[in-house]
């Protein structure tokens, strides 16, 4: 059983462009979520997903950020107009019941 | 707000040493408490804790939570190099989401 695949693993994007990461959860997980790691600082939630259903985006930026995860293929975190403050590790984690949670290897974004 | 600090903030030790890691939160209607290994890359799930007073042991590795003291310790015994990392320590709400507030984790170090 792969565990939690995300792509690509570093992004570099200038500031006004698009960037989209890509997370794949373990077989048979149809819980996911997203998390940002800003350098020094401890893991912070974003959005929890179920397939095609939002369930929680308390973490996520009110503008230029979105995430989907539809019924077929991988969830999608989408961020518009990047920006220097955007650069950070992107962790996705999947669950199979929203218990115990486990994380893929991180999309490291860095915008110029 | 939900909280989680973890003590110390780093620490160095020599091969063969055993070492504590403390982790202390305040959450609105605790749920869990999980541990977490990150080296490199992805953060490796180690413990999920429910129940106070019970231990969990995965080789050289234990923990127990407190839910009195609103606190759980990581314990690593004959630690070896291969145990250098950030240790994170997360909680999770009683909530529909169950998103986790991590802290911001203990580097601990192995020196030869």
């Amino acid at each position: 059983n792969a565990g939690v695949m995300q792509n690509p693993r570093h992004l570099v994007r200038r500031r006004g462009q698009e960037a989209r990461l890509r997370c794949s959860p373990m077989k048979g997980h149809s819980h996911v979520y997203w998390y940002r790691q800003l350098p020094e600082e401890g893991l912070k939630f974003m959005v929890y997903l179920q397939k095609e259903n939002i369930i929680d985006e308390s973490g996520m930026p009110k503008e230029r950020f979105s995430a989907e995860f539809p019924k077929e293929g991988p969830s999608i975190l989408r961020i518009q107009q990047v920006v220097r403050g955007d650069s950070a590790a992107y962790f996705c984690a999947s669950s199979p019941s929203g218990t115990e949670q486990y994380f893929g290897p991180g999309t490291r974004l860095t915008v110029t | 707000e939900d909280k989680v600090v973890q003590s110390p903030l780093s620490l160095v030790v020599h091969e063969g040493d055993t070492v504590t890691l403390n982790c202390s939160y305040e959450v609105t209607n605790f749920r869990s408490l999980l541990w977490y290994k990150q080296e490199k890359k992805a953060p490796t799930f180690l413990f999920m804790l429910t129940s106070s007073g019970i231990e969990k042991k995965s080789g050289r590795l234990s923990s127990i939570l407190d839910k009195k003291e609103l606190s759980s310790i990581l314990n690593i015994t004959a630690t070896q190099t291969g145990d250098s990392a950030i240790y994170l320590c997360a909680v999770s709400p009683q909530t529909g989401a169950n998103n986790l507030f991590f802290g911001t984790g203990t580097r601990l170090t192995v020196i030869p």
